[in-house]
């Protein structure tokens, strides 16, 4: 029950297009999901984060959409450039569960010049 | 504003032997939390500290240990390494006080031989 899952594992995209990244988790005490990006040699950085009470969070080219109901979040990027190629990570986590966040598995985003 | 700082940052070891890994907190921040990443098996948490407390445990054998100093400086340690223990560790500052932020530090990585 504790377990995020993500989709796809690696994802190429052309630049300029729209690179998606799919969560899924069952834990309905989670009340806050972020997305982070890692680049090879750095730690997780994070990109944009949404609480269930908005079905979407809109940060520059990042989006996050929400679906409580589903139980399912994902990120998109618009205008994916290069420099977006990256780790991406979605977590869980909630009040309830202090700084203790759930990853899910990683996605990794090849931007195509 | 300096980030979060890991010390050494990379590590070799051999089994049976033990470490300690030192990570100094965003300034302010009162919660450290220690996550391992691996290939097989992603992020994974370990435990927060908060105002020298450990306040969260993950899923990891006693060998693993933690403490923080009332700098907020943390450290973990791991005994009796094992080949499996071989990983990016990585940790990560909040202010801590509901779900917050989290900071990552670049991560130390262990190599065990």
């Amino acid at each position: 029950q504790q377990q995020v899952k993500q989709s796809p594992q690696s994802l190429i995209v052309q630049k300029g297009g729209i690179s998606i990244i799919n969560c899924a988790y069952e834990n309905t005490a989670f009340d806050y999901f972020p997305w982070y990006q890692q680049f090879p040699g750095k730690g997780p950085a994070l990109l944009i984060a949404i609480r269930p009470d908005v079905s979407e969070k809109k940060e520059g080219r990042f989006t996050i959409s929400f679906n409580k109901s589903a139980k399912q979040f994902s990120l998109h990027i618009m205008d994916s450039q290069p420099g977006d190629s990256a780790t991406y990570f979605c977590a869980a986590g909630g009040d309830n569960y202090g700084q203790n966040f759930v990853f899910g598995p990683g996605t990794r985003l090849s931007v195509l010049p | 504003k300096a980030g979060v700082t890991q010390t050494p940052r990379y590590l070799i070891k051999t089994r049976g032997q033990q470490v300690t890994l030192s990570c100094s907190p965003i300034s302010g921040h009162r919660s450290v939390s220690w996550y391992q990443q691996t290939p097989g098996q992603g992020l994974q948490f370990l435990f927060e500290y908060f105002s020298e407390t450990q306040r969260n445990k993950g899923n990891f054998p006693g060998r693993f240990s933690g403490r923080q100093f009332s700098n907020s400086r943390s450290e973990m340690n791991v005994s009796t390494l094992e080949l499996g223990d071989s990983a990016l560790y990585l940790c990560a500052s909040s202010f801590g006080q509901d779900v917050d932020t989290q900071y990552f530090g670049p991560g130390t990585r262990l190599t065990v031989l």
